[in-house]
């Protein structure tokens, strides 16, 4: 079945500057590819997501590159602030479309 | 706004006893999840539902059942507690191409 590897389990940021996570699947057949944000105590959120028909999305301070041949897909936080200190999880469709997969989670840190 | 919600929020239970979990949506989605949550494993799926009467299996099914009795709400199930089902339980409502929407958690401690 599909497989998310989630490539930093932790990342430290100083405010304003960027932050990427990376997240590499196996599936090829995989089209869609979803964040989700969990703050410290709370449950997850959806942050952006991607279709496997384009490469980049854009969402404010969120952009998601997608690379099809490389089966790799990151978040990318510009101009990170104390409040996007949080885990953030990837995830990906199997080949049915009918199951997500996730990753293991980034711990982003957002230091003043 | 979309609501999920899970009862208990917090569980204590015994080796060999039986355990239910409920989750309630008014997002009217068709599809259901149940997923638990461990460090280092993210979030796993257990099991998950298109519609009333109907139960799939996840990705790690075993000591797991489910019931989703109506639209709104979607059980899991744990007749025989064990304490390698100690976690964070959550549920979801959406779909896989599509945002999906989490319940609060429920956090299960099997002793």
């Amino acid at each position: 079945g599909e497989k998310v590897e989630q490539h930093e389990s932790t990342l430290s940021v100083r405010e304003g500057d960027s932050a990427v996570i990376n997240c590499t699947y196996t599936d090829t057949a995989s089209s869609y590819f979803p964040w989700y944000k969990q703050e410290a105590g709370k449950s997850l959120h959806f942050v952006i997501d991607i279709r496997s028909n384009v490469d980049r999305k854009q969402s404010q301070r969120l952009t998601v590159l997608l690379d099809k041949k490389a089966k790799r897909f990151s978040l990318h936080i510009t101009a990170t602030q104390p409040e996007d200190s949080a885990i953030y999880f990837c995830a990906a469709t199997n080949s049915a479309g009918n199951k997500l997969t996730f990753g293991i989670g980034t711990r982003v840190l957002v230091r003043p | 706004e979309a609501a999920v919600t899970q009862s208990p929020r917090n569980k204590v239970a015994v080796t060999g006893g039986k355990v239910t979990l409920s989750c309630n949506q008014t997002n009217n989605h068709n599809n259901m999840y149940w997923y638990r949550q461990d460090t280092g494993h993210g979030l796993r799926l257990i099991h998950y539902s298109y519609g009333a009467g109907s139960t799939e299996k996840g990705d790690i099914p075993d000591g797991y059942k489910a019931s989703r009795p109506s639209q709104e709400n979607f059980s899991l199930i744990l007749e025989l507690a064990t304490p390698s089902q100690t976690s964070v339980y959550f549920c979801a409502s959406g779909g896989t191409g599509i945002e999906q929407y989490f319940g609060p958690g429920t956090r299960l401690t099997v002793l």
